[in-house]
């Protein structure tokens, strides 16, 4: 099992819809979580991060955090084709420091 | 705030040469960066963790003989590819965390994307 697992993808939606991203994760002890966005050829880019559980909003961007069932998503809300990207899902345990990241899920918003 | 820099942004160098890849955060002190490694259409490879002042910490099956990484500042970090062969090709990206931080972000730089012939 990954450390870190995202839907496969790719994940295609209409414009103006929502998307949904999922990220799953093995330990417990983690503690901070990440959404990143990686435009192809480009770095990644931090979009929001959650430490609690429940919801966090940010403009149209909503990440949502389960401890008790591992689980981090990111919902972007009115999506527009600009939001066309992979979208990796990071998690760190404080005590290792470093960022375990997902494969990432690419994210078609169609006009 | 939070911005960090790479340069250069592209090289292309003969096989078996040296090429220095720099990495600044331009307004926060880092502590520790990270080296990642990504090929086409794959995801992030970690290669180390750079911490100032000390000896970089390698991932499994990353040689670090090959792989020179310095971490002389709280504002800059470089990774040295040594004997470059056209294997490594591959776009390079630094991230850095700010001292003061203390849920663990990372910024990442823009990259710098290396071409061996």
């Amino acid at each position: 099992q990954k450390e870190v697992e995202q839907n496969s993808g790719p994940l295609s939606v209409p414009e103006g819809a929502i998307a949904s991203l999922n990220c799953t994760y093995s330990d417990r002890g983690s503690q901070s979580f990440f959404w990143y966005r990686q435009y192809s050829g480009k770095s990644p880019e931090l979009i929001m991060f959650i430490y609690s559980n429940g919801d966090k909003e940010d403009g149209r961007f909503t990440a949502q955090l389960n401890k008790a069932s591992q689980y981090v998503s990111l919902l972007i809300r009115d999506s527009q084709p600009s939001d066309s990207a992979t979208y990796l899902c990071a998690v760190v345990v404080t005590n290792a420091g470093k960022s375990t990241f997902g494969d990432g899920t690419t994210l078609t918003v169609k006009p | 705030g939070a911005v960090v820099s790479q340069h250069p942004s592209w090289v292309i160098c003969k096989s078996g040469t040296s090429v220095k890849i720099e990495c600044r955060s331009l307004d926060f002190q880092a502590t520790t960066m990270f080296w990642y490694r990504q090929f086409p259409k794959q995801s992030l490879m970690l290669m180390a963790t750079s911490n100032e002042g000390s000896k970089a910490t390698y991932e499994q099956g990353v040689e670090k003989d090959k792989f020179l990484i310095n971490h002389a500042s709280l504002t800059l970090s470089t990774l040295t590819v040594t004997s470059a062969h056209p294997e490594d090709s591959s776009f390079y990206i630094c991230s850095a965390r700010d001292a003061l931080n203390s849920y663990n972000e990372q910024f990442f730089g823009p990259g710098t994307r290396l071409t061996v012939l």
